[in-house]
């Protein structure tokens, strides 16, 4: 999966629970990107970030935090504010340079992606 | 076999026949196109991107075709193989965004 993990493959959580999903890559990659999926629908980005310390909201992003303290590391905590987390849920880096219309032609890496069922 | 936009969710094929995925994207803006290849239960994959200066570009066994009078973005798959069965998303960069959209995919099938 091209250098990205991302951890559990499968997590449940109880209504009202926070939950942290994992997600490093070894690429030397500057930016990453969380997406959510939902059955026969594409990819919905919910935050990105192009630089550590450094992070935007995406179409989604409500109910969702992320941090971005180190290079390799992007995780994804899903709030009990989500009112539908039922979800699979995809990392993805790349790499970064210029502008802010630039880094989107850089090709995204994704991982295997976490399936988050909330019980 | 054809598709038609991503309001056709699923193509079915005959192994070795060439396979043809359609999208339409709705900005003119849009200046960058990729398509991904996603097999069940995995991330996405990389197939091939064409920027809005080209009209083709080829890959191994794959060519995207862009047409931005019409808007329109296909995939083609020559010699279909079972490895080629997944869920096939085009994605658009627009411009103005910065940020890149997937559209929600067609499920390509093969029939032996």
């Amino acid at each position: 999966d091209g250098g990205i993990t991302q951890s559990p493959k499968y997590l449940f959580r109880k209504e009202g629970q926070n939950v942290t999903l994992s997600c490093e890559q070894n690429l030397n990659h500057d930016a990453m990107y969380w997406y959510r999926q939902d059955p026969g629908q594409g990819l919905r980005l919910i935050y990105y970030s192009q630089i550590v310390n450094d992070f935007q909201k995406g179409d989604i992003a409500e109910g969702y935090s992320v941090s971005r303290e180190k290079k390799e590391s992007f995780p994804l905590t899903v709030t009990s504010a989500q009112k539908n987390p039922t979800a699979f849920y995809l990392c993805a880096s790349s790499t970064a340079s210029g502008t802010s219309a630039i880094w989107a032609y850089n090709e995204q890496f994704f991982g295997p992606g976490t399936r988050l069922t909330v019980l | 076999g054809e598709s038609v936009g991503l309001h056709l969710p699923t193509l079915s094929v005959q192994e070795g026949d060439n396979s043809i995925i359609n999208c339409a994207y709705s900005n003119s803006a849009s200046d960058y196109f990729i398509w991904y290849k996603q097999e069940s239960g995995k991330g996405p994959q990389f197939i091939i991107d064409i920027r809005s200066n080209m009209d083709k570009r080829q890959g191994q066994r794959v060519t995207v075709l862009l047409n931005k009078t019409v808007k329109h973005l296909s995939l083609q798959i020559a010699a279909t193989q079972p490895g080629d069965s997944a869920v096939y998303f085009c994605a658009e960069n627009y411009s103005s965004a910065s940020k890149i959209i997937f559209g929600s995919g067609t499920r390509l099938s093969i029939r032996p």
